[in-house]
């Protein structure tokens, strides 16, 4: 599976949109991205995942670039709820497993 | 909303002692996934289990064994427990693409 990058921290005022960055340079063909988050003292959650084309559910938008070597998770008004480590993967339709990183630790700011 | 529990939130074991770690869902998951957490490391796959009675290592089996005798449940067994063993234990059920995960088991082994 294909390495991804992401800032280890970042900080958005509440109601603002929160931004995520996730470069992923050597994703093959068939690699979707998915993002995951984990509050703290609990198990990680899911959020969205994608191939190529845009994605947006209830939670998030997924904005995978068009030569789909980066990604940007979007929370369109973030709330103190979503002060979380995201962790955004890289993995073919079919791989077996998830491998988390480091992830990006966001803090929303009253 | 589906539902992974765990059977405790924290446990202390002394070092050689065998450790049952259950895990719970209800959704009629084909998959179920044991995970440990630990700094700087992220999240490893220790071992996964596609349909009851079958199991396939993950990453980091060496030191358990797993049961999944009714579909909804999964165990993780550490059949002497080790210091290095101490960890955040994480289960989770789902297809490949959503996982949904636990609370988490905080394991201190003494």
């Amino acid at each position: 599976d294909a390495k991804t990058t992401q800032p280890p921290s970042m900080d958005c005022a509440e109601g603002r949109a929160a931004n995520l960055p996730c470069n992923h340079s050597t994703i093959s063909g068939n690699e979707y991205v998915y993002w995951y988050r984990q509050i703290h003292s609990q198990g990680p959650q899911y959020i969205i995942h994608g191939l190529k084309n845009n994605e947006t559910n209830e939670m998030a938008s997924l904005i995978i670039t068009e030569d789909r070597k980066s990604s940007t998770l979007i929370l369109p008004h973030a709330t103190l709820r979503d002060t979380a480590v995201y962790y955004c993967i890289v993995r073919a339709q079919g791989a077996q497993k998830l491998v988390f990183g480091q992830g990006t630790r966001l803090t929303i700011n009253p | 909303d589906v539902k992974v529990t765990q059977s405790s939130r924290y446990l202390v074991k002394r070092t050689g002692e065998k450790v049952f770690l259950e895990c719970v869902q209800d959704m009629d998951h084909e998959n179920m996934f044991w995970y440990r957490q630990d700094p700087g490391l992220g999240l490893r796959l220790i071992y996964f289990s596609y349909d009851v009675k079958m199991k396939e290592k993950g990453d980091i089996p060496e030191g358990y064994s797993v049961s999944r005798e009714k579909k909804e449940r999964f165990s993780l067994i550490l059949e002497s427990a080790s210091t290095n063993q101490t960890s955040m234990y994480l289960c989770a059920s789902g297809d490949w693409d959503e996982q949904y995960f636990g609370p988490g088991t905080r394991l201190t082994v003494t």
